[in-house]
């Protein structure tokens, strides 16, 4: 069945730096979605990937959807403590529509100050 | 206005028994899914109910069930339960696409 591969798993970064978040699939995605998860919170929406080289910005975040919709990355700059938490991405398999979203296994991220 | 609320907060069962929890989707939103978070994991989907049907189900076995009333709010019943199911057990709301999930029901089973 379909996997959605991401790595690093973990990833510690000194407030300031810049952290990338890499999402892998073996087929081609419709779309991706990116959540992030504060520690013992819930997942939140954050963004929708839908066309094939897309990029999209929101402040200190940029998502990148690749040419061949197999992969997309989430990118912050210049971190800050409050980007703390797991950021996961979520597909929906090409072959069963897109009602069920399968998620990545996550990168969890810490900052330290 | 109310985004996803879920209830109970927590609850503590033993194997065998029987479970049932409520999701009250966002307001406009007709469509919900639930999801199963294992600590330490990605949620993994459970099924998607859209006008009181089951639209889709995930890898779950049929002791995992569910039900969506008329005015959108949603169950998920889990009978006889195992220590494995102990989780987060998530609903997410949609509209459209994106999802809004609720604050999830923290599920352990002794």
């Amino acid at each position: 069945g379909q996997q959605v591969m991401q790595i690093p798993q973990y990833q510690h970064v000194q407030e300031g730096e810049d952290f990338t978040t890499y999402c892998n699939s073996s087929t081609t995605l419709s779309n991706i979605q990116w959540y992030k998860q504060r520690p013992g919170g819930h997942p939140v929406f954050l963004i929708q990937l839908v066309k094939s080289g897309e990029v999209k910005k929101q402040k200190r975040l940029t998502f990148q959807f690749g040419e061949a919709k197999k992969n997309s990355s989430l990118h912050i700059t210049a971190t800050q403590t409050t980007d703390v938490g797991t950021y996961f991405c979520a597909a929906p398999p090409t072959t069963s529509g897109t009602y069920k979203y399968i998620f990545g296994t996550g990168t969890r991220l810490k900052v330290l100050a | 206005d109310a985004g996803v609320t879920q209830s109970p907060t927590h609850l503590i069962k033993t194997r065998g028994q029987q479970v049932t929890l409520r999701c009250s989707p966002k307001s406009g939103h007709d469509t919900v899914s639930w999801y199963q978070q294992a600590l330490g994991q990605g949620p993994q989907f459970i099924f998607q109910y859209y006008e009181e049907e089951e639209r889709q189900r995930g890898n779950f076995p049929d002791r995992f069930s569910g039900h969506q009333f008329p005015n959108y709010s949603s169950e998920l019943n889990v009978n006889a339960l195992l220590l494995g199911d102990s989780a987060l057990y998530l609903c997410a709301s949609s509209l459209a696409g994106e999802q809004f999930f609720g604050p999830g029901t923290r599920l352990t089973v002794l």
